[in-house]
């Protein structure tokens, strides 16, 4: 199993309408959690980062369930430009520390 | 937040030889790390650079073919060695740029390498 499991996707979507993207991961020792976007042949980039209490920064909201180890992150009012990869984050502190990345949920937003 | 330099940003190399990619970073950073995304992959973790030691790799990769060096807290080199095709992928310095509390994972723009 892996440590961090999305949905490969693609999402297609008609511009304006509301997606909805799920991360589960099965690392307890789990600190800190973040989504990234990545662009076609670009490198990742940090979107917005996840907290326990949700956060929402324009359009995007995210949301975080630990008991479920359990991430979620939303695109209301979807845009042409929110066409990309969307790969769920997690930072690991148990033995060593790093960030291991889901597989990326595809997205494509259509006119 | 951390502004990273990777060099080259593209290669193409015959098989068998070995490739150092460079990774400058423009202030002092704690944890460095190296990535690869194979062609319509996610990224995978190769190792953690740690300065003044030897680095730390993930399973699967192992120092003979993957060495790393990390002389100071802004500089570190990946070395992909005696390549074969399997190696073509991106490559991908990252860094914790810890700022306001928060860590933040900031990514090089990633040496695009070719093994023919």
């Amino acid at each position: 199993r892996k440590e961090v499991e999305q949905d490969p996707g693609p999402f297609n979507v008609p511009e304006g309408a509301t997606v909805a993207f799920n991360c589960t991961y099965s690392n307890s020792a789990s600190q800190s959690f973040f989504w990234y976007r990545q662009d076609c042949r670009k490198e990742p980039k940090l979107l917005m980062s996840v907290y326990s209490s949700g956060n929402e920064d324009g359009r995007f909201t995210a949301q975080l369930n630990r008991a479920s180890q359990y991430i979620s992150l939303l695109i209301r009012d979807s845009k042409l430009s929110d066409s990309a990869t969307y790969l769920c984050v997690v930072w690991v502190t148990s033995g060593t520390y790093k960030y291991i990345f889901g597989t990326g949920t595809r997205l494509k937003v259509l006119a | 937040s951390a502004v990273i330099s990777q060099k080259p940003s593209r290669d193409i190399c015959q098989r068998g030889t070995s490739l150092t990619i460079q990774c400058q970073v423009d202030s002092q950073v704690t944890m460095m790390f190296w990535y690869r995304q194979q062609p319509g992959q996610s990224l995978t973790l190769i190792a953690t650079a740690n300065q003044g030691s030897e680095a730390t790799y993930e399973s699967g990769f192992v120092i003979d073919k993957f060495p790393i060096s990390r002389p100071n807290l802004t500089f570190s080199t990946l070395t992909v060695s005696n390549m074969s095709p399997e190696d073509s992928s991106i490559y991908l310095c990252s860094v914790d740029a810890r700022g306001s509390g928060a860590n933040v994972l900031t990514f090089g723009a990633g040496s695009r390498l070719t093994v023919l």
